[in-house]
C-alpha cells in the first residue's frame, strides 16, 4: 500500500515567519512529488512540483526532496495570513499516472 | 473553457437514488481524473481516462459507481443506489496528457446522501 504521510496540524506560525511543512512517502519508487494548497471549501491548487533531490525555489516557496530519506518538504518564507490553508503532499511512481495524496497539513498564519 | 467545470456544485439526494455528476475538463486536456474527498480524509483516486484508451477503474469503490467520457471531453460519474457513506466531495481534474501529473482540479460536487 503506497502511503503519503503528513502531520495533520494545525501548524501555527506568526506572520512573516517561515512555515515548514513535511511529508514522508512509503513507495521508494516514487519519482514525482507535488504540493497542493487547498483553501477551506475550495479545490486543491498546484503550487509546486519537484522531481530531483535538492531544493526547488519559486517565489516565497521552496520544495525540498530527499529520496534517500523518502521525505519531501515545503518551506514558505515570509508567511502571510493568505497562506492559511491545508497543504496536500502527493507522489507518483515512475511511469504512473496516479497521484497518492496525503491527508494534508493545516497551516494557520497568525497576523 | 478556462478551467475544469463541474456540475452540480451541490447535490442532496435520498438513500437509494441514482445521481450523475458532470465534469468538463480544460480544453485540450486529454487526461481526466475523478477523486473523492471525505471530511478529514485525503483524496481518494476513483478513475482515470486518457484519450481513447480504456479507463483505469481500479479506484471505484463498488459496482454502484461508473463513469464514462464522451468524445474525449466531458465525463459523467454515476452513482447508483446511493448510500450514506457515498457522501463526500467529488473532484474532477484534468491534465495535458500521459506523463503530465500536474492536475488542475474543478471546484467539486458536494454530495450529501440523506
Amino acid at each position: 500500500q503506497k502511503e503519503v504521510e503528513q502531520n495533520s496540524g494545525p501548524l501555527s506560525v506568526p506572520e512573516g515567519a517561515i512555515a515548514s511543512l513535511n511529508c514522508t512517502y512509503s513507495d521508494r519508487g516514487s519519482q514525482s512529488f507535488f504540493w497542493y494548497r487547498q483553501y477551506s471549501g475550495k479545490s486543491p491548487e498546484l503550487i509546486m512540483s519537484i522531481y530531483s533531490n535538492g531544493d526547488k525555489e519559486d517565489g516565497r516557496f521552496t520544495a525540498q526532496l530527499n529520496k534517500a530519506s523518502q521525505y519531501v518538504s515545503l518551506l514558505i518564507r515570509d508567511s502571510q495570513p493568505s497562506d492559511s490553508a491545508t497543504y496536500l503532499c502527493a507522489s507518483s511512481g515512475a511511469g504512473s499516472y496516479q497521484l497518492t495524496f496525503g491527508k494534508g497539513t493545516k497551516l494557520s498564519v497568525i497576523p | 473553457g478556462a478551467g475544469v467545470s463541474q456540475s452540480p456544485s451541490n447535490k442532496v439526494t435520498e438513500k437509494g437514488k441514482d445521481v450523475e455528476l458532470r465534469c468538463d475538463p480544460i480544453s485540450g486536456h486529454t487526461a481526466l481524473y475523478w477523486y473523492r474527498q471525505s471530511l478529514g480524509q485525503g483524496l481518494e483516486f476513483l478513475i482515470y481516462f486518457q484519450g481513447n484508451s480504456a479507463p483505469d477503474k481500479s479506484g471505484l469503490p463498488s459496482d454502484r459507481f461508473s463513469a464514462e467520457r464522451t468524445g474525449g471531453s466531458v465525463s459523467t460519474l454515476t452513482i447508483q443506489r446511493t448510500q450514506q457513506e457515498d457522501s463526500a466531495v467529488y473532484l474532477c481534474a484534468s491534465s495535458t496528457g500521459t506523463g503530465d501529473l500536474k492536475l488542475f482540479f474543478g471546484s467539486g460536487t458536494q454530495l450529501s446522501v440523506l
